[in-house]
C-alpha cells in the first residue's frame, strides 16, 4: 500500500522561530492536504493542494505540493505558542475506487517555547 | 456551513460489553462518510468509508462494523469489546463528489478495562 514519510517527527522551537515539516512518498499524488490536531479533538484542515507546484498560504502557514507530486511541504513563520500541535500530511491519488481515501503521514508534534 | 457531531467524548466500557458511536453531519447532502481510529502513536487508520445509504467499505478485518441508516448519519458497533478496541475514534465527511478534502470530528475516546 502507499506510504507516507512525514518528518521531522517532532520539533521543539522557541516562539519567533520559523518551522519546516515534509512529506515524502514512493508514489505520485493527485491532492495533498496538511491538518493539524490538538490535544483531545480532532485534525482540522490547514490548506489543500491540488495541482503540482502549487503554493498555498493560510496566514502564516503556507504549503507547497511538489513538482514531482510526491512530496509537499508545509512551512510555518514567526511561530506563535498557539501552534503548538501535531501536524499531519494526508495524500490522495483520486485513482478510481481509492478516490475517496487518503493516505496520512504520521504526524509531527511541535512545541513552542514561549 | 457544514458541521460533524460526534458523541460520546469520551467513554469508558468493560471488555466483552457492546458499543455504539455515533456520528450525523449537517448542512450537506450524500456525503461521504468515515470511521478512522487514531492510536497512541499518532497514525490515523481507515476502518470504514461510505459513499451512501446503506454502502460500507471495510478497509481492516476487526470487530468492529459500520452502517449508515440515513443520508448523514454513521454508526460504528461492536458486540463485545476488546482490550485492543480502545483509541480514539474519529468521524469524518467529505462531499460526495470532486477532489474534496476530509472534514473531522472531535471524536471519541474509547477506554476499554
Amino acid at each position: 500500500g502507499q506510504q507516507l514519510n512525514q518528518s521531522p517527527q517532532s520539533m521543539f522551537i522557541q516562539e519567533g522561530e520559523d518551522v519546516s515539516m515534509n512529506c515524502t512518498s514512493s508514489s505520485i499524488f493527485n491532492t495533498w492536504l496538511w491538518y493539524k490536531q490538538e490535544p483531545g479533538e480532532g485534525p482540522v484542515l490547514l490548506i489543500a493542494l491540488y495541482k503540482a507546484g502549487e503554493l498555498t498560504s493560510n496566514g502564516r502557514l503556507t504549503a507547497q505540493f511538489g513538482i514531482t507530486r510526491k512530496d509537499s511541504f508545509l512551512n510555518i513563520s514567526a511561530s506563535i505558542p498557539s501552534d503548538v500541535g501535531i501536524y499531519f500530511c494526508a495524500g490522495r491519488t483520486n485513482s478510481g475506487g481509492s478516490n475517496y481515501k487518503l493516505t496520512f503521514g504520521k504526524g509531527t508534534l511541535l512545541t513552542v517555547n514561549p | 456551513s457544514q458541521t460533524i457531531h460526534q458523541w460520546p467524548a469520551t467513554l469508558v466500557q468493560p471488555v466483552g460489553s457492546p458499543l455504539s458511536l455515533e456520528c450525523t453531519v449537517e448542512g450537506t447532502s450524500n456525503p461521504n462518510l468515515y470511521w478512522y481510529r487514531q492510536a497512541a502513536g499518532r497514525g490515523l487508520q481507515l476502518l470504514f468509508y461510505s459513499v451512501g445509504i446503506g454502502q460500507i467499505s471495510s478497509e481492516v478485518p476487526q470487530n468492529l462494523s459500520a452502517s449508515r441508516p440515513q443520508d448523514r448519519q454513521f454508526i460504528l458497533s461492536s458486540k463485545k469489546l476488546l482490550l485492543s478496541d480502545s483509541g480514539f475514534y474519529l468521524c469524518a465527511w467529505s462531499r460526495g463528489v470532486g477532489n474534496q478534502p476530509q472534514h473531522f470530528g472531535d471524536g471519541t475516546r474509547l477506554s476499554i478495562l
